[in-house]
């Protein structure tokens, strides 16, 4: 079952700080973020495993709380190139990634 | 290191028509993914292949098929093609432990599919 994210879409200024969350109704071996730019590839961010670890890339970093089956992504002093949707993925230890809806983030100056 | 690529990038069906889609993976790569991306639903989980085995499917109908060549190539095929399955379809590769695979995931650029 696909995983469910939120905001769907949020607006940002330059410098702002925000928060993207993804659910599953199943119990999750890790969490997968991706970022996608408008006529691009998704491009990998990073892997959450389950043990609650919080991992950073820059100044993006993520929770994974495997109790909730819940993780969050956090984007502080956002800069325009973190414009883009992000998807989370999610893997049930079944070999497969099943993605969320996507947040659409866009920064402005 | 040559990323994931995929052909063709554009194509234009009509109803009824199949297509096959194709991705080469990085090399070294042994899993291949296929997602369907649609504005409304995302990005869709259709199948991965690990050393030409099919794994993985997703909730798809069977006019979706796919396999997986000896050098990891893979080819996805529809079948009697219908209007909502205009999408980007999307491939990626992966190393792809044996006993699992939550590694990263590498995206090619997608075959843009569109249906008439």
């Amino acid at each position: 079952q696909q995983p469910v994210q939120s905001p769907q879409a949020v607006i940002l200024r330059e410098g702002e700080d925000a928060v993207i969350n993804c659910s599953s109704s199943k119990a999750l071996y890790s969490v997968h973020w991706y970022r996608q730019k408008h006529g691009e590839a998704p491009v990998f961010l990073m892997i959450l495993l389950k043990g609650g670890e919080q991992k950073g890339h820059e100044k993006i970093s993520a929770s994974f709380n495997e109790k909730k089956q819940q993780s969050s992504l956090y984007l502080t002093a956002s800069q325009l190139s973190y414009s883009g949707t992000y998807f989370c993925g999610t893997d049930n230890a079944g070999n497969m990634l099943t993605f969320g809806g996507g947040t659409r983030l866009m920064v402005k100056p | 290191k040559a990323g994931v690529t995929q052909t063709p990038r554009y194509l234009i069906k009509t109803r009824g028509q199949q297509v096959t889609l194709s991705c080469s993976p990085i090399s070294g790569h042994r899993s291949v993914s296929w997602y369907q991306q649609t504005p409304g639903q995302g990005l869709q989980f259709l199948f991965e292949y690990f050393s030409e085995t099919q794994r993985n499917k997703g909730n798809f109908p069977g006019r979706f098929s796919g396999r997986q060549f000896s050098n990891s190539r893979s080819e996805m095929n529809v079948s009697t093609l219908e209007l909502g399955d205009s999408a980007l379809y999307l491939c990626a590769s992966s190393p792809g432990l044996a006993e699992a695979n939550t590694g990263e995931l590498f995206f090619g650029e997608g075959s843009r599919l569109t249906v008439l």
